[in-house]
């Protein structure tokens, strides 16, 4: 049973939108990551954050913007989105010790028509 | 940068048989963590097995296991009597041990292998 929590799971929606995924974890984990999943299952980490009111951008860059008011929230917002942001967006999170695995969401699939 | 490469995009085994998938990696550190995670169809990215480099000893949890090369930057994923669950994308990933303030400490996959049970 999952401790991180991705909602919607699926989400068809209109250029020019704006859209909020969400992501909350149950583990008080002060690590969370976002990772976009390209339809080749190629794994990408687009934003990052070690706690709250901290936020830094990954190694892909992407237009995509997130928020880390409180330890279990870790929102990713697109103010416009465009059909090149369709894809699958996981979610996960991680314990203080670098041996500790990340644990995944179930992901969000977005597509932008 | 690290990268993490796996080499066979599909595999195929017949239920009941051994597989074994194929990672390296290339990093100038001494000091990491290993990973292979599992990612079902339409389901949950989890964990299958992981291995710290300082650790001679080869991983094993059930059916699954490793064979990890230090020297040679190789890191395999063993699955025995395949069973039908098994079928799912399988990820290699790398973790740094160090963190220097500047940048991401998650992890680095490599493209991932489909696998493919045979009944």
């Amino acid at each position: 049973e999952a401790d991180i929590y991705q909602t919607p799971r699926y989400l068809v929606i209109g250029t020019g939108k704006k859209i909020t995924l969400e992501c909350s974890q149950t583990m008080g984990h002060d690590k969370m990551y976002w990772y976009q999943q390209d339809p080749g299952m190629e794994l990408h980490l687009i934003h990052y954050s070690y706690g709250v009111n901290s936020t830094e951008k990954g190694d892909l860059s992407s237009e995509s913007t997130v928020s880390r008011i409180r330890t279990e929230h870790f929102p990713l917002t697109l103010e416009s989105a465009r059909p090149s942001h369709t894809s699958q967006y996981l979610c996960a999170s991680s314990g203080e010790l670098y041996n500790s695995p990340l644990h995944f969401g179930n992901g969000t699939r977005l597509t932008v028509t | 940068a690290q990268t993490v490469t796996q080499s066979q995009p599909e595999m195929s085994v017949q239920e009941a048989e051994t597989v074994t998938l194929s990672c390296t990696y290339d990093t100038s550190e001494s000091d990491y963590y290993l990973f292979w995670y599992k990612q079902p169809p339409s389901r949950q990215m989890i964990l299958v097995i992981r291995q710290e480099a300082y650790k001679q000893q080869n991983a094993t949890e059930n059916r699954f296991s490793v064979n990890f090369q230090k020297a040679a930057k190789s890191f395999s994923l063993k699955i025995s009597d395949s069973q039908l669950g098994d079928a799912a994308m399988y990820f290699c990933a790398y973790r740094s041990a160090y963190y220097a303030g500047g940048g991401a400490d998650g992890l680095t996959f490599g493209k991932g292998t489909h696998l493919i049970i045979q009944p």
